[in-house]
């Protein structure tokens, strides 16, 4: 089975700055990789996939890059809603789709 | 638009049975691949199983043999039977939607809390 592995696991950034999260997979999932942000007591909701195509409705400031293990969301300038828990989870290689264990993005 | 509503979560003791049910509108649930994620409290996702638009279904190991994904044309509605039911099976369960081969959820429920205790 692949295993996600997202880092870090808090991420403390300032509203107006930049945040980059990182994934990686324990084998090559090729551009098969989605990320979805979740909001305290709501689902998930998908932000990306095939590594770096933004899902409908996605602001700009959202961007996903990488490919094979390594992987990177990018987060331009932050507002305030987009503080959150964020996973990433690949497609490549199922059963079972896996899910890394999330990054949560705080307010610094 | 879209939508997903999920039902049938409750407490169950253990060893206990249950059923979700994942009414589908806007998209037909036969035409697209529908998966069960679940979230245990304060834990991470963990995807249960799916179910493809030719039938073919998939399991994790940790509910294979106790839990069968399904699906009813007729209602539009996404199925999960869970049996013989471990405290470890608590969690909120979504059910959500895919579109391509290799799943991953474009569209998702809003969930519904499955507590397993005596």
């Amino acid at each position: 089975d692949i295993v996600m592995t997202q880092s870090p696991a808090t991420l403390s950034v300032s509203p107006g700055e930049r945040a980059t999260l990182s994934c990686r997979a324990s084998q090559s999932v090729s551009s098969n990789l989605a990320w979805y942000q979740q909001k305290p007591g709501q689902a998930p909701r998908l932000l990306i996939f095939g590594a770096s195509t933004r899902a409908t409705g996605i602001p700009a400031r959202f961007s996903g890059s990488g490919s094979g293990t390594e992987f990177t969301l990018t987060i331009s300038s932050l507002q305030s809603e987009d503080f959150a828990v964020y996973y990433c989870q690949q497609y490549n290689n199922w059963p079972p789709y896996s899910f890394g264990q999330g990054t949560k993005l705080e307010i610094k | 638009e879209v939508q997903l509503v999920e039902s049938g979560g409750g407490l169950v003791q253990p060893g206990g049975s249950l059923r979700l049910s994942c009414a589908a509108s806007g998209f037909t649930v036969s035409s697209n691949y529908m998966s069960w994620v679940r979230q245990a409290p304060r834990k991470g996702l963990e995807w249960v199983s799916v179910i493809y638009s030719g039938g073919g279904t998939n399991y994790a190991d940790s509910v294979k043999g106790r839990f069968t994904i399904s699906r009813d044309s007729s209602k539009n509605t996404l199925y999960l039977q869970m049996n013989s039911l471990r405290p470890e099976d608590t969690a909120v369960y979504y059910c959500a939607r895919g579109r391509s081969t290799g799943w991953y959820g474009d569209d998702w429920g809003q969930g519904t809390l499955v507590t397993v205790s005596s």
